[in-house]
């Protein structure tokens, strides 16, 4: 099993959607949690951090459930800006990435 | 926010040749940094966790005779890929922790990455 799991994607929405992304983790004495985005061929810059009390940022929400291990990442009112790789980051001692959920946001 | 650097920014080579590959915390000292390789479609694969004045810890299956990592100094790390062969050829993505840093936990920040095609 693989140490973070994420759907590959590609999601493909129009502007003005909703999408909702998901991501679990093997290792249950993680400590902390990320949602990192990436451009095409460049590096992984943060989004945001996540917490078990949830917490937004814009139109951007993250969601932790340590019982369960899983994270999630909802995106409302999607721009065609944010079209990018968005990659769950679990940390214990070093960071471990998720292969990416692929997003295109479409006019 | 923190900025890191790599160079080169991209290089090919000719296969069997040696490439060096320089990461650099710009405005903060990283006594940790860290060394990745993303092939295409795929996800950051850590390679290898360079500490300042120490030997590199290496992941499984990663050959440190063949990726030589130093760590001489707050500032910079270098990544050296030996003997580089077409199968090396990837994205190379170095990053730094800011450990004076209290906006985030264990917050890395990425350098630009370096693409090594070797032919």
């Amino acid at each position: 099993r693989k140490e973070v799991e994420q759907d590959p994607g590609p999601f493909n929405v129009p502007e003005g959607a909703t999408v909702a992304f998901n991501c679990t983790y093997s290792n249950s004495a993680s400590q902390s949690f990320f949602w990192y985005r990436q451009d095409c061929r460049k590096e992984p810059k943060l989004l945001m951090s996540v917490y078990s009390s949830g917490n937004e940022d814009g139109r951007f929400t993250a969601q932790l459930n340590r019982a369960s291990q899983y994270i999630s990442l909802l995106i409302r009112d999607s721009k065609l800006s944010d079209s990018a790789t968005y990659l769950c980051v679990v940390t214990y001692n070093d960071m471990r990435f998720g292969a990416g959920t692929r997003l295109t946001v479409k006019p | 926010g923190a900025v890191v650097s790599q160079h080169p920014s991209w290089v090919i080579c000719k296969s069997g040749t040696s490439v060096k590959i320089e990461c650099r915390s710009l405005d903060f000292q990283a006594t940790t940094m860290f060394w990745y390789r993303q092939f295409p479609k795929q996800s950051l694969m850590l390679m290898a966790t360079s500490n300042e004045g120490s030997k590199a810890t290496y992941e499984q299956g990663v050959e440190k005779d063949k990726f030589l990592i130093n760590h001489a100094s707050l500032t910079l790390s270098t990544l050296t890929v030996t003997s580089a062969h077409p199968e090396d050829s990837s994205f190379y993505i170095c990053s730094a922790r800011d450990q004076a840093s209290g906006r985030v936990y264990n917050e890395q920040f990425f350098g630009p990455g370096t693409r090594l095609t070797v032919l």
